[in-house]
Parts: structure tokens; sequence; C-alpha cells
């Protein structure tokens, strides 16, 4: 299986600043069609998980575009440009390039 | 609008079964590939099964292989797992997922407690 490592587990943040969570997964998450099958959920407390990135930087509908993602192959960031009060919640990265699809441990995400 | 709606959760004793569903709507359901994924309380996100777009091929965790049974009615829009042989480690939230070439909306879930 691939293993997925996010870093930081945790983030106090202050509102309006930039938060950034990396993650490295154990292979390359490049396929055969050329696409990396990197994807970023946020998970608002009491809520189910929500896309925010797919193939490592496209914003999925509604997303503010605040949020970014950036990397390639093994390594990846999500990046909040200036953190709010609705981004509270736990971020997980994913692979979706082979089953089983893997998780990131989660990143909180929390305002100092 | 893409709308999952699951449904089918509850408190059920250890080697029990239960059947959940997931209701699609908003796009055409028959396209796409569909996955099960549970989150365990205070726990992070497992995947635990897919099905492809026609139903004609399924893949499990090797945590609910010979336990779990994914299917769709793609006449209904609808998505199931029935889950046999439940285990107190099942107890979790279990999410649908709509795969659509890489990407992915998620139902609210539905609360699968396994307990005596």
């Amino acid at each position: 299986d691939i293993v997925m490592t996010q870093t930081p587990l945790s983030s106090p943040v202050t509102l309006g600043q930039p938060a950034s969570i990396s993650c490295r997964s154990s292979q390359s998450l490049v396929y055969s069609d050329g696409n990396t099958y990197l994807s970023w959920l946020q998970q608002r407390p009491g809520q189910p998980p929500r896309l925010l990135i797919f193939k490592i930087f496209n914003r999925f509908s509604g997303v503010p575009d605040r949020f970014s993602g950036s990397g390639a192959g093994t390594d990846f960031t999500l990046k909040i440009s200036r953190v709010e009060a609705e981004d509270v919640g736990v971020y997980y990265c994913m692979q979706t390039i082979q089953f089983p699809w893997t998780f990131g441990q989660g990143t909180k995400v929390e305002i100092k | 609008e893409v709308q999952l709606v699951e449904s089918g959760g509850d408190l059920v004793q250890p080697g029990g079964s239960l059947r959940l569903s997931c209701a699609a709507s908003g796009f055409t359901f028959s396209n796409c590939y569909m996955h099960w994924v549970r989150q365990g309380p205070g726990k992070g996100l497992v995947w635990i099964a897919h099905i492809n777009s026609r139903g004609t091929s399924t893949t499990y965790a090797e945590s609910v292989k010979g336990r779990f049974t994914i299917s769709r009615d793609n006449a209904k829009n609808t998505l199931y797992l029935q889950m046999n042989s439940l285990r107190g480690e099942d107890t979790a939230v279990y999410y649908c997922v709509r795969d659509w070439y890489g990407e992915y909306n998620w139902g609210q879930g539905t609360l699968v407690t396994v307990s005596s």
C-alpha cells in the first residue's frame, strides 16, 4: 500500500496569516495517463470530508482561491494564503492512483 | 448539483448484518465509478470498496474482503454496501464517494455502530 505522510499534524494559525501543509507519498503518484492523482480534502468539525484540490493543483468547484496545491512525484503542498475562521478543521491528502486508496493522517488547522 | 445521500446505518450486534444505501442525483450515475470510505470515531479516513460504472468489477480493502459486498442499481441511481459478520472495529461513519476522472464528491455519511 502507498503510505501518505503529512506534516505538521497540528497547525495553529493567526487569522489572516498563511498556512502550509506537506504531504509525502511512499511512491510516485504519476499514473500512466500522465496525471498525478493527489487530492486534498477538508473536513470541518462535524462535517463530512469535502474535496478542495484534485490532481495536485486543480481547485474543485466552489473552492476559494486562497487554497492552492503544488508539488510533483511524491512531494506535495497545500497552502492557504490567508486563513479565515471557516478554514478550521482537519485536512487530508489522499492518493487515488491505486487501490487501496490511502490518506494522510490529517492535519488539524486551528486558530491561535 | 451532485447529491449523495447515505442511509441504513444503525446499531447492530457483533456478527450481525446491515445494508447501506447511497442515493445519487444531479449527475449521470451510470457513468461514474463509486466507492465507500469509512471513518471510525475520532479516526482518519479508510477506503473500503470500489465498483466500476457498470457494476462488473469490484475491489475491496483486505479488512472487509469476504464480509462486505459493494453493488449498484443504475436504474435506481443507488449504490449499496452489504455488510455481514460485523465486528466492533467496523464501527464508523460510512461515506459514499463519486469518482469522476479524479474529482470526488462525498456524501454526508451514515453511522454504523457494532456493539452488544
